[in-house]
């Protein structure tokens, strides 16, 4: 069965403090995918990335940056942490990056800035 | 880029079924239509996807009319379990995809 693992389910951090969140898929997937999630707001893509080392913007990409050195593992990275960060994080994978197959996700980390 | 509007939320019963509109003017020729189903502290879990006309499976119905400006989900004879939020999704040439605001469906006994 599809697996997708994201290393933890909440995480609370301070303002200013680096934040790295990882997520770990078994499919051998070349597409991974970063959303956050706020009441009344949905899903918003933040970063995706189609091969390794390959990376594209989504449509928050301020404020965090991403890093994918193996194919199964896509680390978001908070370079320095706001409150305004502080949200439901997802991952997810697929075979494509067009749409056109669906994505598998995580069970989402629940990030705190204090 | 599609943006999509889904209603906020929706109300049922046991057996009833419920068809959920998702509305996407801006849909480019290429993109596919998708829906999630969420759970509370889960992840969105794929329920089906469609480019035109019908699509079924096990569970759900997809119907797109010929201009592909709306899509509706159709549940049947819903059950308890089903009370989730559930995900309209338009996408996406270069990995833009745009998710809805979601519906949060509550089905009743």
């Amino acid at each position: 069965d599809v697996k997708v693992t994201q290393s933890s389910r909440y995480l609370v951090k301070r303002t200013g403090e680096k934040v790295f969140l990882e997520c770990v898929q078994d499919m051998d997937h070349e597409n991974m995918f970063w959303y956050r999630q706020d009441p009344g707001l949905g899903l918003r893509l933040i970063y995706f990335s189609y091969d390794v080392k390959m990376k594209e913007k989504g449509d928050i990409p301020e404020g965090y940056s991403v890093s994918r050195e193996k194919k199964e593992r896509f680390s978001l990275i908070l370079e320095s942490a706001s409150t305004n960060q502080t949200s439901m994080y997802l991952c997810a994978s697929s075979t494509s990056g067009q749409g056109n197959q669906p994505q598998h996700f995580g069970d989402g980390t629940r990030l705190s800035i204090l | 880029l599609a943006k999509t509007t889904q209603p906020i939320s929706m109300d049922s019963y046991e057996g009833q079924e419920v068809n959920i509109t998702c509305s996407h003017n801006n849909i480019a020729t290429n993109d596919y239509i998708t829906w999630y189903q969420q759970f509370p502290s889960q992840g969105p879990r794929f329920i089906i996807q469609g480019y035109k006309t019908k699509v079924t499976n096990e569970v759900a119905s997809l119907f797109i009319p010929a201009d592909r400006k709306s899509s509706t989900l159709s549940l049947p004879r819903v059950s308890l379990s089903d009370t989730a939020v559930y995900y309209c999704l338009v996408g996406g040439a270069g990995g833009k995809l745009i998710f809805g605001q979601g519906t949060e469906l509550s089905v009743k006994p």
